[in-house]
């Protein structure tokens, strides 16, 4: 099946900070990256909606200035949480949906998980 | 927003069949249900996803009702691996949000 990658899969950085996470395509191009974000014995919440080559649409409540994203290439999008504080300790997931032959399913990435001390 | 709406948790015997269950009552006529899970601290792993019709593959088998406000995603033969929490997914929109997942426990 698809592969999506990300990486790190773990940081740990100082308040104050900022940290950027990748997720890369592995084998198809995507057209449309999400960027959740996961809390213990929680759901994941979607972040915001990337498409290569346009701003990234946010979800309401969730800061565009604090989480960056950019999505650069059909096989790469970043998110970088700036400034980061310790309520931003958090799992981090991405996934992509493939351009037309994929059936429009989503994969996901393995996860990062962002420890702010 | 999450569209769906599943039981917190259910337990299964193993080798028995998990039978999950999700109202989508929102759900747009055109618009597919999805169905993943996911194993502590791990990326969500696609099961399967369907528009009307029934569906099965490998893992596991869906079943939509007629007027496709609930479906069913049934595991055949739980294994202990099969212990995860099952996430259903109104993709309505070209969004795909995450309701509160059913915790499924497959017992020995």
């Amino acid at each position: 099946g698809a592969v999506v990658s990300q990486h790190p899969s773990r940081v740990i950085c100082k308040s104050g900070t900022s940290v950027k996470i990748e997720c890369r395509s592995l084998d198809f191009q995507a057209t449309t990256m999400f960027w959740y974000r996961q809390f213990p014995k929680k759901s994941l919440m979607l972040m915001a909606t990337s498409n290569e080559g346009s701003k990234a649409t946010y979800e309401q409540g969730v800061e565009k200035d604090k989480f960056l994203i950019n999505h650069a290439s059909l096989t790469l999008s970043t998110l970088t949480v700036t400034s980061a504080h310790p309520e931003d300790s958090s799992f981090y997931i991405c996934s992509a949906r493939a351009l037309q032959g994929r059936g429009g399913e989503l994969f996901f990435g393995e996860g990062s998980r962002l420890t702010v001390l | 927003d999450a569209k769906t709406t599943q039981p917190p948790s259910m337990d299964c015997a193993e080798g028995r069949a998990a039978n999950l269950p999700c109202n989508h009552s929102t759900i747009s006529g055109n618009e597919y249900v999805y169905w993943y899970r996911q194993i502590h601290s791990q990326g969500p792993q696609y099961i399967i996803h369907g528009l009307k019709n029934n569906e099965t593959n490998e893992m596991a088998s869906l079943i939509i009702t007629e007027d496709r406000k609930s479906s069913t995603l049934i595991l055949p033969h739980a294994t202990l691996r099969d212990t995860a929490v099952y996430y259903c997914i109104d993709t309505t929109g070209n969004q795909f949000y995450f309701g509160t997942g059913t915790s499924l426990t497959v017992i020995p």
